[in-house]
């Protein structure tokens, strides 16, 4: 089945840009999406790409795709203390829309 | 009023017990699933129904059973708690395709 793949940490300094990677393995999927976590709080949905799209920008928020080497990265400009929280990445394979998530990547930002 | 929600929010059993978590929904989706997370290790699924007729299992289903008693509710048992049970269980709803909408979370504890 579908793997996803991402590290588990990430630490950056207020202001700096954060860069999450991910890589998935079904050369298939048709989504790919961002998810971010608060504490205590459910998932929540950052931003998704399509699989033939190459780039995707939402505000501070750009999303990358290279489909051949199945790498997706997120990267969060101006990064905030706000933006502290567990980011999710996730695929969906084939037509059954069910996603596949990552380990997920706990973003800390210093003051 | 939330989307999801989930209840009880927290709960602590002993070894052995019956559980039931419950999930209502208000946005009319057919597609709900049961996840749990775990740190360290990301949101594995249990369960999902595609609607009211409709349950299967997940990657991670032994020792759970889910119920689908409309198309708003979907409810997660643990018919014998056990320790490693101990998680965060998400309820989440999708309409037929991309994004899912996440509860806030139950966490159980099992002693």
């Amino acid at each position: 089945g579908e793997d996803v793949e991402q590290s588990l940490f990430l630490s950056v300094r207020e202001g700096d840009s954060s860069v999450i990677n991910c890589t998935y393995t079904d050369s298939s999927s048709t989504y790919l999406y961002w998810y971010k976590q608060e504490p205590g709080a459910g998932l929540q949905l950052l931003t998704y790409i399509f699989s033939n799209m190459d780039m995707k920008q939402d505000q501070r928020l750009t999303v990358l795709l290279n489909k051949k080497d199945k790498h997706l990265s997120l990267r969060i400009a101006d990064t905030q203390t706000g933006d502290s929280a567990i980011y999710f990445c996730a695929s969906n394979s084939g037509g059954s829309y069910i996603p596949t998530f990552g380990r997920g990547t706990s973003l800390i930002v210093h003051p | 009023d939330a989307d999801v929600t989930q209840t009880p929010r927290n709960r602590i059993t002993k070894t052995g017990k019956r559980i039931m978590l419950e999930c209502s929904q208000t946005k009319g989706h057919d597609r709900m699933y049961w996840y749990r997370q775990d740190p360290g290790l990301g949101l594995r699924l249990i369960y999902y129904s595609f609607d009211v007729k409709d349950i299967n299992k997940g990657e991670i289903s032994d020792g759970y059973s889910v119920s689908r008693q409309a198309q708003a509710k979907f409810s997660l048992s643990l018919e014998s708690a056990i320790p490693n049970q101990t998680a965060l269980y998400f309820c989440a709803t999708s309409d037929r395709a991309d994004e899912q909408y996440f509860g806030p979370g139950t966490r159980l504890t099992v002693t």
